[in-house]
């Protein structure tokens, strides 16, 4: 159980161009969704916090016009990268959070790695 | 504010040896959680454990076990007899309840590389 998938795994565009990265949460509804952005050899950095039908909530320092972030069911957060420039380029990772009994734990999507040419 | 540090950036063993990786943590909070995730070269997060704040039981899984101290700050990890498979990063992270409208936000601490030679 507590099975969460991203969409794609990895993903090269040209400078300019927008790239939508899905996270899907596959055997459980998904009150929260969380964004990461993660540097080489560097810990999770948190992009933003999503519930599922409001606005993301977005960290100090990261653009909301730039990572466009919906939330747009229980199991499905979408991160759209805007107008995306080779200092985008990163591992994406995305994490969810249910009720019941895993309400305190966010599990987590195999990431996207997105490079920017 | 939150903090999780783990002060060791890379561990490498042999197969078979024992190894601990540290985690200690501040917050002010009384009711919180911590966590162990590992992180494999494919860039995953697999969740380990949970812990909460008033439980400190040690819990083993198999090799794993856990040693959470209070009075100490510390939530460390064990492996025992380390196989090559367990090779990764370790990630240490720490989490408020919900009170407050925290949403449960991780902080993660550095992470511990651990590389097991055969």
């Amino acid at each position: 159980g507590a099975v969460v998938s991203q969409h794609p795994s990895r993903v090269i565009c040209k400078s300019g161009t927008s790239v939508k990265i899905e996270c899907r949460s596959l055997d459980f509804q998904a009150t929260t969704m969380f964004w990461y952005r993660q540097f080489p050899k560097q810990s999770l950095m948190l992009m933003a916090t999503s519930n599922e039908g409001s606005k993301a909530t977005y960290e100090q320092g990261v653009e909301k016009d730039k990572f466009l972030i919906n939330h747009a069911s229980l199991t499905l957060s979408t991160l759209t990268v805007t107008s995306a420039h080779p200092e985008d380029s990163s591992f994406y990772i995305c994490s969810a959070r249910g009720g019941g009994w895993i309400v305190d734990t966010q599990y987590f999507g195999p990431g996207t790695r997105l490079t920017v040419l | 504010a939150q903090k999780v540090t783990q002060a060791q950036t890379e561990i490498s063993v042999v197969e078979k040896e024992d190894v601990t990786l540290d985690c200690v943590y501040e917050t002010r909070d009384t009711t919180y959680y911590l966590f162990w995730y590992k992180q494999p070269p494919s860039g995953e997060l697999v969740f380990l454990i949970r812990r909460n704040s008033f439980d400190e039981q040690n819990e083993i899984s198999g090799r794993y076990s856990w040693n959470f101290q209070k009075s100490t700050s510390s939530f460390n990890f064990t492996i025992t007899a380390s196989q090559v498979v367990d090779s990764a990063v370790y990630f240490c992270a720490l989490s408020e309840a919900e009170s407050g409208g925290s949403n449960y936000k991780l902080t993660f601490g550095k992470g511990t590389l651990l590389t097991v030679n055969p």
